[in-house]
């Protein structure tokens, strides 16, 4: 079975831009969190879909958005770009968002 | 609140043992660990449940103390392919999906 998906893998942008990251989760899982990670720090939660609702959102500015879609993909959209998101950003899916989160090999995002 | 992990940083030579710790300030119900290697994604290894019984993974092992609010992670006759930076996540926020992780433990095992 294919496990969680992102993309792109790199990403290179200037301060102001605007970013859409997406994420495909694992088949049959309807949930869907994306955690930031900087380096040398643990994934910081940022967002939990599920069945395209937003259940949960961590301490992140409202530059941070996402959706869900109905076949469960997701996207993650950061406005006005700052250096400081500059980070790996993690995508996990759950069945049902209470259980495991399996994660995707991550989006590395640069802001120059 | 993040939970607070212990040691930073260990190396072992292959075969050697290794704990490490992970504590909060807050109540717990559950204790998840993770192992990233450098460059990928975190990988999960085990959930621990309040009540539940000590898991495993391999040889890996790892117990949780409602109690003392902590949990350890027990890796034994470790491999090379143990490397890695280990994390403990703790659900916050009143739900049990929003993960708070540690700052991480980065275990080198050496030949």
């Amino acid at each position: 079975d294919a496990g969680v998906t992102q993309s792109p893998t790199h990403l290179i942008k200037t301060r102001g831009q605007h970013v859409t990251l997406r994420c495909s989760p694992i088949s049959g899982h309807k949930s869907v969190s994306w955690y930031q990670q900087v380096l040398g720090q643990g994934p910081q939660f940022i967002f939990q879909y599920y069945e395209k609702e937003e259940r949960g959102r961590g301490n992140f500015p409202d530059r941070f958005s996402a959706r869900q879609f109905p076949n469960y993909s997701s996207e993650l959209n950061v406005n006005a770009l700052l250096l400081g998101d500059s980070a790996l950003y993690l995508c996990a899916s759950s069945k049902g968002g209470f259980e495991t989160q399996y994660f995707g090999p991550g989006t590395r995002l640069l802001v120059l | 609140q993040q939970p607070v992990q212990s040691p930073q940083a260990v190396i072992l030579r292959e075969g050697e043992d290794a704990v490490i710790n992970c504590s909060s300030s807050k109540a717990l119900y559950s204790v998840h660990w993770y192992r990233q290697k450098h460059g990928e994604a975190p990988v999960f290894l085990m959930i621990l449940l309040k009540g539940g019984e000590q898991k495993g993974h391999e040889k890996i092992s790892a117990s949780f103390n409602e109690k003392k609010q902590q949990s350890s992670l027990y890796l034994t006759a470790s491999q090379l392919s143990y490397s890695g930076t280990y994390f403990c996540g703790f659900p916050r926020g009143g739900s049990n999906y929003k993960l708070t992780f540690g700052k991480g433990t980065l275990l080198t095992v050496n030949p």
